[in-house]
């Protein structure tokens, strides 16, 4: 039973470019949250998407947009590239409507740094 | 708003210390508490949870008591190992967030043979 996977692994851009960052749920789960984790830091609550809408957002400016595919897997895109946004960015994926008990499993993350 | 805090780190044992991670929280409701744990270069893994006031999540040796009186999730293990050495999250979430996790700094603890 295959994990939540991301892609890439790794990536460099400037600032000002935009990126694309790609996550897989697991097996049966159709939830999908991003969040940011600085250096040093706890992770942050970017956004989740269900049913191929975003059910909530956390504090992140509109720079910071995503899409659910019909098969649950998500694309997380940053435009507009600020120095700032160097971090790991991790999905998590859940089952089901969210009753706040589930458990969210995570993926590898994708590390991102803006030059 | 809601929000974790976790105890000041990091925390340096030797093998077979008595590991204690403090984490208070506020929320507005009633949260679940959730401690993750991430190993270098891998992304977090869920070692425990609970869901209810006096509940105790346990996994791997390390356990946790949700006290509602005092708002806290502290995190212990009776005697850690080398390969316990990690960063540690504590986290909330509520029924009314649709699982959005509300996590800690994080304590970095590395154990020493």
């Amino acid at each position: 039973d295959a994990g939540v996977t991301q892609s890439p692994t790794h990536l460099i851009k400037t600032r000002g470019q935009q990126v694309t960052l790609r996550c897989s749920p697991k097996s049966g789960h159709d939830t999908v949250s991003w969040y940011q984790q600085a250096l040093g830091q706890g992770p942050q609550f970017i956004f989740q998407y269900y049913e191929e809408e975003e059910r909530q957002r956390g504090n992140f400016p509109d720079r910071f947009s995503g899409h659910q595919f019909p098969n649950y897997s998500s694309e997380l895109n940053v435009n507009a590239l600020l120095l700032g946004d160097s971090a790991l960015y991790l999905c998590a994926s859940s089952q089901g409507r969210a009753s706040g008990q589930e458990t969210q499993y995570f993926g590898p993350g994708t590390r991102l740094l803006v030059l | 708003g809601d929000s974790v805090t976790q105890m000041e780190g990091p925390v340096t044992l030797s093998e077979e210390a008595f590991l204690t991670i403090n984490c208070t929280y506020t929320a507005t409701g009633y949260p679940s508490l959730f401690w993750y744990v991430q190993y270098p270069g891998e992304g977090l893994q869920l070692l425990l949870k609970a869901t209810k006031a006096d509940d105790k999540g346990s996994n791997k040796g390390f356990e946790a008591t949700y006290r509602k009186e005092t708002t806290s999730f502290h995190l212990e293990k009776g005697s850690v190992q080398v390969s316990d050495s990690a960063v540690y999250f504590c986290a909330l979430t509520l029924g009314t967030s649709y699982g959005k996790l509300t996590f800690g700094q994080g304590t970095i603890l590395t154990v020493h043979p």
